[in-house]
């Protein structure tokens, strides 16, 4: 079945720094993919999403390129603040029989430190 | 905008109880779906509503789990009977009807079975 793969469980950064965080998908079909983030006590929140080959996706300073060819879907920031740590969930959404749902990745804790 | 609400936010229940947990999608959105959500298994998809018919019944979750949508406003799941593996958050999440379409989530209850 479709799976969606973050490599890091857990990335640790100081203010300022880059991020990337590694996401690869696996669908039988042409998903859609999405980034979700999520803060201690609350639900995941949308990020952005992206549909097609070569769209990037991008909010609060976030970005992300969908790319076919290496079925990939990485999310990167040019500098991090410490308000951004956070969960983040790369999930990929498809549509099948009428039916429509998201397959989430194992999610990435971002720390952040001052 | 009335955002998902979830009730309660916490529940504690022995061991083969049945619970009830609650959830109201925002106002017009006719898509609902329920996760749980745990260290290990991460968001998992319980149960998808188009408009209140039942379209994903979460496969491995069937027996003791089972999600209604009352109307398009309301929408309950109940476990019976609860066991300590059940022991999760469980999220609610709405969208518009359409695919694609990103998912508002609630703030989740935090089960815990004893």
């Amino acid at each position: 079945g479709d799976s969606v793969t973050q490599t890091e469980g857990q990335v640790a950064l100081s203010e300022e720094d880059f991020l990337t965080i590694h996401c690869n998908y696996s669908a039988s079909g042409y998903p859609a993919l999405f980034w979700y983030v999520q803060y201690p006590g609350e639900g995941p929140q949308f990020l952005f999403r992206a549909s097609r080959d070569k769209e990037k996706g991008s909010s609060r300073g976030f970005e992300a390129t969908y790319d076919k060819g290496t079925t990939s879907f990485h999310l990167r920031k040019a500098s991090v603040q410490e308000s951004d740590s956070a969960v983040y969930y790369c999930a990929l959404g498809e549509a099948s029989s009428g039916s429509w749902q998201l397959i989430f990745g194992s999610g990435t804790q971002l720390t952040v430190m001052p | 905008d009335a955002g998902v609400t979830q009730t309660p936010r916490h529940e504690v229940a022995e061991k083969g109880q049945t619970i009830i947990l609650k959830c109201e999608p925002v106002s017009g959105h006719n898509d609902l779906f329920w996760y749980r959500q745990t260290k290990i298994q991460g968001l998992e998809l319980l149960s998808y509503f188009r408009s209140k018919s039942l379209m994903e019944d979460g496969g491995a979750f069937k027996d003791r789990f089972k999600a209604e949508m009352l109307n398009s406003s309301f929408s309950t799941l109940k476990i019976q009977p609860t066991e300590p593996k059940d022991s999760a958050v469980y999220l609610c999440a709405s969208s518009l009807l359409g695919n694609y379409a990103e998912q508002f989530f609630g703030p989740g209850t935090r089960l815990t079975v004893l």
